[in-house]
């Protein structure tokens, strides 16, 4: 069974850093891309960034509306992707998702539950 | 690229739900689409503008031509309140493309 597990959320002041984590199973987790996505609260879904498979050497992309404040890694050996964001500000304030796609070109099959984070001071 | 969803549709249990949404030329491109009830990430329903994941009833359905593609749901029950978000995927770029504003679908 296929699984997404984010972790990392919660309470940060604005200006500092976070770091989310993305703990994937049951699938060959270095071939696929993950992609990250946020939902402000009442808000529709805003994908920040993204990284790709072993295949495509596991490079990077990023929204504009983050870009410069944003990294996406992986770790394959560990199934694991990062979320770091940085300067946070209190429109960062999401739920943070993690997905990917398996069967159809950008089509997210996958999602994680989410997890919250709230900028506040 | 932007694509337009109207903010609400309302509609009787047992009847056909329409949800549309709108872009430049969005028949020549892909669109997949995604229920998020309250409270839950979101689950894809349509992919490929007509294509159906495994475990979805068969009473959702896609349509994509000219400027609009649209998501219907037949026999609409009370289980499918709930948001809906239209995503179009260009082929020709290695992007996630862009999401709708989100369509917040009321079972009277």
């Amino acid at each position: 069974e296929v699984q997404l597990v984010e972790s990392g959320g919660g309470l940060v002041q604005p200006g500092r850093s976070l770091r989310l984590s993305c703990t994937v199973s049951g699938f060959t987790f270095a071939d696929y891309s993950i992609i990250w996505f946020r939902q402000a609260p009442g808000k529709g879904l805003e994908w920040i960034g993204f990284i790709r498979g072993r295949s495509y050497a596991g490079t990077t992309e990023y929204a504009a509306s983050v870009k410069g404040r944003i990294t996406i890694s992986r770790d394959d050996s560990k199934n694991i992707a990062y979320l770091q964001l940085y300067s946070l500000r209190a429109e960062d304030t999401a739920m943070y998702y993690c997905s990917t796609y398996t069967t159809a070109f950008y089509a997210f099959d996958y999602w994680g539950q989410g997890t919250l984070v709230t900028v506040s001071s | 690229y932007v694509l337009t969803q109207p903010p609400s549709v309302s509609v009787a249990p047992g009847k056909t739900a329409k949800i549309a949404c709108g872009g430049d030329n969005i028949g020549s491109k892909s669109v997949h689409w995604y229920q998020q009830r309250p409270g839950q990430a979101p689950i894809l329903v349509i992919y490929y503008d007509t294509d159906r994941p495994s475990g979805i009833p068969e009473r959702f359905s896609g349509s994509n031509s000219g400027n609009t593609a649209t998501l219907t749901i037949n026999r609409v029950e009370a289980g499918d309140e709930a948001d809906y978000y239209c995503q179009m995927w260009d082929s020709s770029s290695d992007h996630p493309g862009v999401f709708g504003g989100g369509t917040k679908l009321t079972v009277l």
